[in-house]
């Protein structure tokens, strides 16, 4: 099985901060990752596909990179409503993967 | 566009099973696998199964093998996830997803004595 391994699992950063989140796989996914937004009590949302696709209605701070197995959201001048936890995800395989998600904070 | 409509919050005994189901409209049911994925409270998300609705073979996680079953009934477009045995740890909400971008509203179930 493909194991996620998504760092840091908690971010302290402040409105207007860069941020950056990584995630690795186990074994080379080519650009099979999607990355998500989610708040409590809400399904998670899709923001990037295919490691660096923005999802049509996201805004265009946040972006993705990467291929294989090194993969980055990057997330460039935070806003409010972007205070929540992002997951990775490998779609490679016919299961799916997660990665343990990073709590964004408000520092 | 593509709907995904669970079944509403179940509140189970420990012991007990549970079945979720999941309505999907607006693409052509078959076409698509339906993955479930549960996360419990204040934890991560975790990949439960696949379910291949045209001809309803499954593959499931390990840790759920033996405890999990998914079925389809393609008349009315309706995937379903039986949990047996269930025990406090299964107090989670459930997701059935065909995609990254499809998803169910999500089914809490709750199990407790």
């Amino acid at each position: 099985d493909i194991q996620m391994t998504q760092s840091p699992s908690t971010l302290s950063a402040s409105v207007g901060d860069r941020v950056t989140i990584t995630c690795r796989a186990s074994q080379s996914i080519s650009s099979w990752l999607a990355w998500y937004q989610q708040k409590p009590g809400k399904a998670p949302k899709l923001l990037i596909y295919k490691a660096s696709s923005l999802e049509s209605g996201v805004p265009s701070r946040f972006s993705g990179s990467g291929s294989g197995t090194e993969f980055t959201l990057t997330i460039s001048s935070l806003q409010p409503d972007d205070f929540a936890t992002y997951y990775c995800q490998q779609y490679n395989s016919p299961t799916w993967t997660f990665g343990q998600g990073t709590k964004v904070e408000i520092k | 566009q593509v709907q995904l409509v669970q079944s509403g919050a179940e509140v189970k005994k420990p012991g007990a099973s549970v079945k979720v189901s999941c309505k999907a409209s607006g693409y052509t049911f078959t076409s698509y696998y339906m993955h479930w994925v549960r996360q419990a409270p204040g934890q991560g998300l975790e990949w439960m199964g696949i379910i291949n609705p045209s001809g309803g073979s499954t593959s499931y996680a390990q840790k759920f093998q033996g405890r999990v079953t998914m079925t389809r009934d393609t008349s009315t477009s309706t995937v379903y996830m039986e949990l047996s045995s269930l025990r406090s740890e299964d107090t989670a909400v459930y997701y059935c997803a065909i995609d990254t971008l499809n998803w169910g509203q999500g089914t809490l179930v709750t199990v407790s004595s």
